[in-house]
């Protein structure tokens, strides 16, 4: 078991609606990445997150945006929701630096019709 | 910017065959690399990992891959599969000093048959 744990582990959104995603870090892991897998497709980074900053992003417009708590959980927003955001969220902890070590939740599965 | 591609999408195999699984990468300056696995309803895991030194590395359940620079490459091998190692492959690089902010390849899909 990683410790990760994401919820919600389903959900459907109509288009224009907004949502959000969350995420419990692995216990010590002070760094926070999403990504996002569409059907068929390897998970592409969307931002990350190291003590409550954002700490790089992947090409994903404002409309995607984040937030970490103190306690290293984060959240996912995506507002104005569009049918190509139909994918699963994943959620991935970390050590800081370049161990190259995820430890990913199972993710969010999010329908957009 | 860096890129990893896997050209096959589904490799059929039949258990205790050796497998090859294809990765090539992109990048103009240097990178880590990773093949991380899903199982069927799990997470993604680490299978394993170049960071340095040698260019041979191997998992805990037998797999290995090898990075070679001049090809660019990062192919991942077991030489007797078994039908637990049914599951997807992917292939990541991130780059070196980047901080675990992983590019990942489609997924090859391993199923192996009795």
């Amino acid at each position: 078991e990683t410790g990760v744990t994401q919820s919600p582990t389903h959900l459907i959104k109509t288009r224009g609606q907004q949502v959000t995603l969350r995420c419990s870090s692995q216990s010590g892991h002070n760094t926070v990445s999403w990504y996002q897998q569409a059907l068929g497709q390897g998970p592409q980074f969307i931002f990350q997150y190291y003590r409550e900053e954002e700490n790089g992003r992947g090409n994903f417009p404002p409309r995607f945006s984040g937030l970490q708590f103190p306690n290293y959980s984060s959240e996912l927003n995506v507002n104005a929701l569009e049918l190509d955001d139909s994918a699963l969220y994943l959620c991935a902890s970390s050590l800081s630096g370049d161990t190259g070590e995820l430890f990913f939740g199972e993710g969010s599965r999010l329908t957009v019709l | 910017a860096q890129s990893v591609t896997q050209l096959d999408s589904q490799v059929p195999v039949f258990e205790e065959a050796p497998v090859e699984l294809r990765c090539n990468y992109s990048s103009s300056v240097s990178v880590y690399l990773f093949w991380y696995v899903q199982y069927p309803n799990q997470g993604l895991q680490l299978l394993l990992k170049y960071l340095s030194g040698s260019t041979l590395v191997e998992s805990i359940n037998g797999f290995e891959a090898e990075f070679n620079k001049s090809q660019t490459s990062f192919h991942l091998r077991k030489p007797s599969v078994h039908i637990s190692d049914t599951a997807e492959y992917f292939c990541a690089v991130s780059l070196t000093g980047g901080g675990n902010k992983l590019t990942f390849g489609t997924g090859t899909q391993l199923k192996v048959e009795l």
